[in-house]
């Protein structure tokens, strides 16, 4: 089983939809947990930390559920600027040097007109 | 420089040949780390250094070396590149105390 497990999609949606992507991971020692953004050929980079309490940024919500070992993005009134791969990802170390990031595979989102 | 920087863009190398991946940082942080990324496997550590002077081995670290003689730099040496290690590779870094690693703009690697 992978550590973190992501459906690969691709998720379509027209503009204006609402989506979701949920992620599972495997080892309950892990401190930390994010959303990163990777757009085609480019570098993935940071779209939102996810808390316990959950966070919201914008049309972004992020959420935890420890007990369950998911995380979950949902995505508001999507735009076709939206569409890129996310990655979830899980810190299992903290924040010392030692954390290491574990990565997803990546949830695929295109958003159509 | 701003943020980090990585050397060269892409290149096509033929197998048996040794290879130097280029990473560089200007932001001062002290963690670096190197990734392959391959289709369906998503993100993958290949080794890491927490400091200057320190390396250490991550998920898939075979084939591969680094060095960290300095804060701004660590570069990866494929000694005999084969076909597996064809991939797009990240170097990112990590400010003490932080969770978000800052990547760059990543190496396309093709070994015939």
């Amino acid at each position: 089983r992978k550590e973190v497990e992501q459906d690969p999609g691709p998720f379509n949606v027209p503009e204006g939809a609402t989506v979701a992507f949920n992620c599972t991971y495997s080892n309950s020692a892990s401190q930390s947990f994010f959303w990163y953004r990777q757009d085609c050929r480019k570098e993935p980079k940071l779209l939102m930390s996810v808390y316990s309490s959950g966070n919201e940024d914008g049309r972004f919500t992020a959420q935890l559920n420890r007990a369950s070992q998911y995380i979950s993005l949902l995505i508001r009134d999507s735009k076709l600027s939206d569409s890129a791969t996310y990655l979830c990802v899980v810190n299992i170390g903290g924040s010392s040097n030692t954390g290491k990031l574990i990565f997803g595979q990546g949830t695929t989102l295109q958003v159509k007109p | 420089i701003a943020g980090i920087t990585q050397a060269p863009t892409s290149q096509i190398l033929a197998a048996g040949r040794r290879m130097t991946l280029r990473c560089t940082q200007d932001m001062r942080h002290n963690a670096m780390y190197w990734y392959r990324q391959d289709l369906g496997l998503g993100l993958r550590l290949i080794h890491y250094s927490n400091t200057a002077g320190t390396t250490g081995k991550g998920e898939v670290p075979d084939g591969y070396s680094v060095s960290r003689a300095n804060t701004d730099d660590f570069p990866l040496t494929l000694a005999s590149a084969v076909p597996s290690q064809t991939s797009v590779y990240f170097c990112a870094s990590k400010r003490t105390g932080g969770d978000e690693q800052f990547f760059g703009p990543g190496t396309r690697l093709t070994v015939l």
